[in-house]
């Protein structure tokens, strides 16, 4: 079944500490993958995509993750975060089948002052 | 460019009423999606359209209608709305120059509340 599956619902993490939050994905859909941020009450924004070449992606707000073919992951990290960064993070993947994307069930992440 | 915008933002109905939510892009888009969000499940596709007078059924679909009369907009109707169907609807359109791996581009969301 093609499926993206986010390991945390919530992850609480104080400010300045570096952060990861976990990405994984059937074998079944593309390796077009992104993730999306959703500050509260606000629509979807881009933070990154991989779509080929380097494995390690760099996005916006200092974000960047990184493709694992063969673990077949995209985790999301960030080596400092501020308050500012909490948010609602959600990875998702394009399907070659059925042309659509497909969303993870989102991660909280909460940034602790 | 104002890119992605949902009309109303919030609305609250009762169960068996009828509404239409607009979605409207002005960035000459071809394919326009509708989700909706709901705790725990992500954003889920209920209709998608890949063009002017075309529509096409997602995930979850059931109770739900759309319309694509212009390019730039695209209408999710409730014909009798159902308490089942509070969530945040959720407006998206790409570009197809390279298929449906091109971003999405979100609108900021329209709470509904059935009662």
């Amino acid at each position: 079944a093609q499926s993206v599956t986010q390991l945390d619902s919530q992850v609480p993490v104080f400010e300045e500490a570096p952060v990861e939050l976990r990405c994984n994905y059937s074998s079944s859909v593309s390796v077009y993958l992104f993730w999306y941020v959703q500050y509260p009450n606000q629509g979807l924004q881009l933070l990154l995509k991989y779509l080929s070449g380097s494995t390690l992606v760099k996005g916006i707000n200092g974000f960047e993750a990184e493709f694992n073919k063969s673990q077949t992951s995209f985790h999301l990290r960030k080596p400092s975060v501020h308050i500012s960064d909490t948010a609602e993070y959600f990875c998702a993947a394009f399907s070659g089948n059925t042309g659509k994307l497909i969303f993870g069930q989102g991660t909280t992440l909460q940034v602790k002052p | 460019n104002a890119g992605v915008t949902q009309t109303p933002k919030f609305r609250v109905l009762k169960t068996g009423q009828s509404m239409t939510l607009l979605c409207a892009q002005d960035m000459n888009h071809e394919y326009m999606y509708w989700y909706r969000q709901d705790p725990g499940m992500g954003l889920r596709l209920i209709h998608y359209s890949v063009g002017e007078g075309t529509t096409a059924k997602g995930e979850v679909p059931d109770g739900y209608n759309v319309s694509r009369l212009k390019k730039q907009n695209f209408l999710l109707g409730l014909e009798s709305a159902a308490p089942s169907q509070t969530s945040v609807y959720f407006c998206a359109s790409n570009r197809p120059d390279r298929a449906h791996h091109n971003e999405q581009f979100f609108g900021p969301g329209t709470r509904l509340t059935v009662l």
